[in-house]
């Protein structure tokens, strides 16, 4: 198993492109979540999904566009990247609801100039 | 809302144990977690424990929970180098599990010879 594989590892983007931050996973998890790390402020979440088909906002969603049309995959839509958007994005996978091991990819690191 | 609030530095000599300290503001929190980051990597679940619980043990580990004074406090004994890293504590509703997390703003733990 790979386990949670985040695609790309860094990006550079400028103010106003548009990007997909893909993530995927091997495990047969019905939810996944993706966050975003700040320094001095931990990791906050964006969007999560409780399954194919369901997807809702976390804490901080503006700027972000999420999908969830496989299992095993639940890519981060950046619609129009500001500098406010310079992050490090995280995504992870829990089995089931109330499951309390979320699995972590390893980041993407994105700057937006 | 949820607030979890870390001290941000903590430094130990090899062979001590160290205490990371963590509060929290939701009463109505489940689980709480203690996460670790190594550098440029993803969060690894160290342990976590339910909140009508008071003392966690998993061999160098010990989590100890307050409930009164909402703190929780991670022991880790006989201190390694490679125990350097980032720890993160965090907690979780009954019907999010991991899936959704809110985090501290994290530890960073330095190991020192």
């Amino acid at each position: 198993n790979a386990g949670v594989t985040q695609t790309p590892k860094f990006q550079v983007l400028k103010t106003g492109q548009s990007m997909t931050l893909q993530c995927a996973q091997d495990m047969n998890h019905e939810y996944m979540s993706w966050y975003r790390q700040d320094p001095g402020m931990g990791l906050r979440l964006i969007h999560y999904s409780v399954g194919a088909g369901i997807t809702d906002q976390g804490e901080v969603p503006n700027g972000y566009n999420v999908s969830r049309s496989t299992t095993e995959d639940f890519p981060l839509r950046l619609l129009s990247a500001a500098p406010s958007q310079t992050s490090v994005y995280f995504c992870a996978s829990t089995a089931y609801e109330g499951n309390t091991e979320a699995f972590f990819g390893q980041g993407t690191r994105l700057t937006v100039v | 809302g949820e607030d979890v609030e870390q001290s941000l530095f903590l430094s130990v000599r090899e062979g001590d144990s160290s205490v990371i300290n963590c509060t929290y503001t939701d009463s109505s929190s489940t689980y709480l977690y203690w996460y670790k980051q190594e550098p440029g990597a993803g969060l690894q679940l160290l342990t976590y424990i339910f909140s009508n619980m008071d003392m966690k043990q998993d061999q160098r580990l010990t989590v100890l929970l307050n409930k009164k004074d909402k703190h929780l406090s991670l022991r880790i004994a006989d201190t390694q180098t490679g125990d350097s890293a980032i720890y993160f504590c965090a907690e979780s509703p009954l019907t999010g599990g991991g899936n959704k997390l809110t985090f501290g703003t994290g530890t960073q733990l330095k190991v020192e010879l």
